[in-house]
C-alpha cells in the first residue's frame, strides 16, 4: 500500500541554521510527492511538489528532490528564519490522484 | 477567490449528540475532499466528491458519518451519535481536478466531544 514515513520531531534550530527533514515513502506505481506546511491555527498550505523522479520542487528557499532509488523526498533549507516555525507534512498522491497519504508531521521551532 | 471556508471553526458537543460541519470550496473547483486530523498525526482521507457525486469513501468513514455535496457546490459532513474518539480537526480541501495541481485546504473545524 501507500504510506509516508517522516522524521519525528520536534526539531529546534537557531536562526540561520541548515534544515533537513527526512521523508521516505512506499507506493505502488509512480506517485507525486508534496510538502505541506501548517502554521498554528491555520490549514495546510502547499509548500512544494514534484511529480516525477529526479524532479526538484522549490519554494521560499525550501527544496526537495524526488529520489526514486532511495524512495525519499527530504526537505531542506539552507538558512531558516523564525517565521519558518510550523509543522511540516510530507505527502504522496497515488496513481489515481484521488487522495493524499500524509506523514505524521514534523514540528519545527526556530529560535532567534 | 476567497479560499476554502469551513464553518464552524470550533465545535464542542456532548457524547451522543449529532454535529454537522460545512465546507465552501473555491467556486471553480469541481473536486472536494474531507480529511480528519487527530492530535500529532497527519490528515487521513475520509471521502471525496467530483461535482455532486461522492466517488470514494475511506473505511474510516463509519456508518455514523455522512457527507453530501448537493448541486456540486458546498458540502456538509454530519457525524451522528458522536463518540469521544471523534474528537479531531476535520479538514476540507478543494481542487480543480488532478492532484498534481495540488489542493487548497480550509482552516478546519476542530471538534471536541466531551
Amino acid at each position: 500500500g501507500n504510506s509516508v514515513t517522516q522524521m519525528e520531531g520536534p526539531v529546534t534550530l537557531s536562526e540561520e541554521a541548515f534544515l533537513t527533514i527526512n521523508c521516505t515513502y512506499t507506493a505502488t506505481g509512480y506517485p507525486s510527492l508534496f510538502w505541506y506546511v501548517q502554521y498554528p491555527g491555520e490549514g495546510l498550505q502547499l509548500l512544494l511538489k514534484a511529480t516525477k523522479a529526479d524532479d526538484k520542487g522549490s519554494n521560499k528557499g525550501f527544496e526537495a528532490t524526488y529520489r526514486k532509488e532511495t524512495t525519499s523526498f527530504h526537505l531542506e533549507k539552507g538558512s531558516v528564519q523564525v517565521s519558518d516555525s510550523a509543522v511540516y507534512f510530507c505527502a504522496l498522491s497515488d496513481n489515481t490522484g484521488n487522495q493524499f497519504y500524509f506523514g505524521t508531521g514534523t514540528s519545527l521551532t526556530v529560535i532567534p | 477567490d476567497t479560499g476554502v471556508s469551513q464553518d464552524p471553526r470550533h465545535k464542542i458537543t456532548k457524547r451522543g449528540q449529532n454535529v454537522t460541519f460545512r465546507c465552501d470550496p473555491i467556486s471553480e473547483h469541481n473536486r472536494l475532499y474531507w480529511y480528519r486530523q487527530t492530535l500529532g498525526q497527519g490528515p487521513e482521507f475520509l471521502t471525496y466528491f467530483q461535482n455532486e457525486a461522492q466517488l470514494e469513501k475511506s473505511r474510516l468513514l463509519s456508518d455514523r458519518f455522512s457527507a453530501e455535496r448537493p448541486k456540486g457546490s458546498f458540502s456538509t459532513l454530519e457525524i451522528q451519535r458522536t463518540e469521544q474518539g471523534d474528537s479531531a480537526m476535520y479538514l476540507c480541501a478543494s481542487s480543480p481536478g488532478g492532484l498534481a495541481r495540488g489542493y487548497t485546504f480550509g482552516s478546519g473545524t476542530r471538534l471536541t466531544v466531551v
